[in-house]
């Protein structure tokens, strides 16, 4: 079990720029979240796949992001015309709904610098 | 006002010391709740994680969980210096939900 794997851990862009950010979930975990964290403060919800149905959105998911997870496998969150405010750290964790369906295991999240 | 509120610290202590770390929450729907740690610029790693009212204790860690009062509290005894880092507290309403945080509190153990 290798863990939740996101990348790349570090991105800097120009504002304007597009982003791609991938994420490979825990194997077998059918469910998929994906969360900002920006300094100081806790993660926030983005969105959540449930295999490779997007059940939830968050209203911080601006019509400038898009979260994709074909075949239920790795997802992908792409920003575009990215902003300053979009600097972040973007974290995925995935979980799976078997047991107690509740243990939500978080990658070592990915940092975007908009400049 | 947020759902979760969490003291953002910093809490100083001395190495040996009990960590007392609280979170209060808005919302009776929630019924899951977790304790997670992250060090500087890394993922969040679940330490605890309880369902509804009641105390679970893992190690050097204990959970409490009273819904009555909408607050949660982690304790984790002996402290060490690799205890230092940001606890944050999460909970959801159904399994598998999406998890709401609190602010996180910086923690500093002190050699």
């Amino acid at each position: 079990d290798t863990g939740v794997s996101q990348d790349p851990r570090h991105k800097i862009t120009k504002r304007g720029q597009n982003v791609t950010f991938r994420c490979d979930p825990i194997s077998e975990h059918n469910r998929l979240y994906w969360y900002r964290q920006t300094l100081g403060q806790g993660p926030e919800f983005l969105t959540y796949f449930q295999n490779e149905a997007q059940l939830e959105k968050s209203r911080l998911l601006s019509d400038r992001f898009s979260a994709e997870r074909p075949k239920g496998s790795f997802s992908t969150l792409e920003i575009q015309r990215t902003e300053q405010g979009d600097s972040a750290m973007y974290l995925c964790a995935s979980s799976s709904d078997r047991g107690s369906g509740n243990t939500i295991y978080f990658g070592e999240g990915s940092w975007l610098t908009v400049v | 006002q947020k759902e979760v509120e969490q003291d953002p610290g910093p809490l100083s202590v001395p190495e040996g010391a009990i960590v007392s770390l609280n979170c209060t929450y808005s919302n009776s729907a929630f019924q899951y709740f977790m304790w997670y740690r992250q060090y500087s610029r890394k993922g969040p790693e679940l330490l605890m994680y309880t369902y509804s009212s009641g105390n679970k204790e893992d190690g050097r860690f204990t959970a409490q969980v009273d819904k009555s009062s909408k607050y949660i509290s982690l304790f984790i005894r002996d402290s060490q210096p690799s205890d230092s880092a940001t606890y944050l507290c999460a909970m959801n309403k159904a399994a598998g939900n999406k998890l709401t945080f609190g602010g996180g509190t910086r923690v500093l153990v002190k050699p």
